[in-house]
């Protein structure tokens, strides 16, 4: 239990586009998801809260209006990255929290490798 | 805010050793976890071992276990037996009570060697 999906697993943009990325949660509710970002053999780096049907809570740093992000229902949040550049070349890996445990848990998705040409 | 470091960037053992990652974190809350997440080249995150700061035995799960010094703000992974399967990238987490979301630091690479 507990499986969290990420679609697509690696993406190739051209510059200027824009590409959507999907978190889902397949076997629980997830109030809350997280979205990170993680650059080759670095850090995982907290970008963005999302909360079920309300706006996203963004780390300090993080342009809300390039990372388009909605928690659209209690399985699945999207992260958009408009008008994508080389620069967002990364890792995107999301988490989930399931509404029915304990405080700590938090489930990982197997991220997504977005390339920007 | 919280702050993770670990001052290891990469670490070798031998198989079958012993080895011993570290981490130190600072932060001014009273109640919290703390987590050891291993990344293999899949780069799927998984969770290796979690400590309560309100419980102050050490927490184990079988080759992998914890020394968690509150007062100095310390909490290393102890990884016995080492297989060539924990080769991985390793790094330390805090997450503050109810918050769900974790800090973490910038990661050890430890490679096994056969």
């Amino acid at each position: 239990g507990a499986v969290v999906s990420q679609h697509p697993s690696w993406v190739i943009c051209k510059s200027g586009t824009s590409v959507k990325i999907e978190c889902r949660s397949l076997d629980f509710q997830a109030t809350t998801m997280f979205w990170y970002r993680q650059f080759p053999k670095q850090s995982l780096m907290l970008m963005a809260t999302s909360n079920e049907g309300s706006k996203a809570t963004y780390e300090q740093g993080v342009e809300k209006d390039k990372f388009l992000i909605n928690h659209a229902s209690l399985t699945l949040s999207t992260l958009t990255v408009t008008s994508a550049h080389p620069e967002d070349s990364s890792f995107y890996i999301c988490s989930a929290r399931n509404r029915g445990q304990t405080s700590y848990e938090q489930y990982f998705g197997p991220g997504t490798r977005l390339t920007v040409t | 805010a919280q702050t993770v470091t670990q001052s290891q960037p990469e670490m070798s053992v031998q198989e079958a050793e012993t080895v011993t990652l570290s981490c130190t974190y600072d932060t001014s809350e009273n109640n919290y976890y703390l987590f050891w997440y291993k990344q293999p080249p899949s780069r799927q995150m998984i969770l290796v071992i979690r400590q309560e700061a309100y419980k102050q035995q050490n927490a184990t799960e079988n080759r992998f276990s914890v020394n968690f010094q509150k007062a100095a703000k310390s909490f290393s992974l102890k990884i016995s037996d080492s297989q060539l399967g924990d080769t991985a990238m390793y790094f330390c987490a805090f997450m503050k009570y109810g918050a769900g979301k974790s800090t973490f630091g910038d990661g050890t690479t430890l490679t096994v060697k056969p």
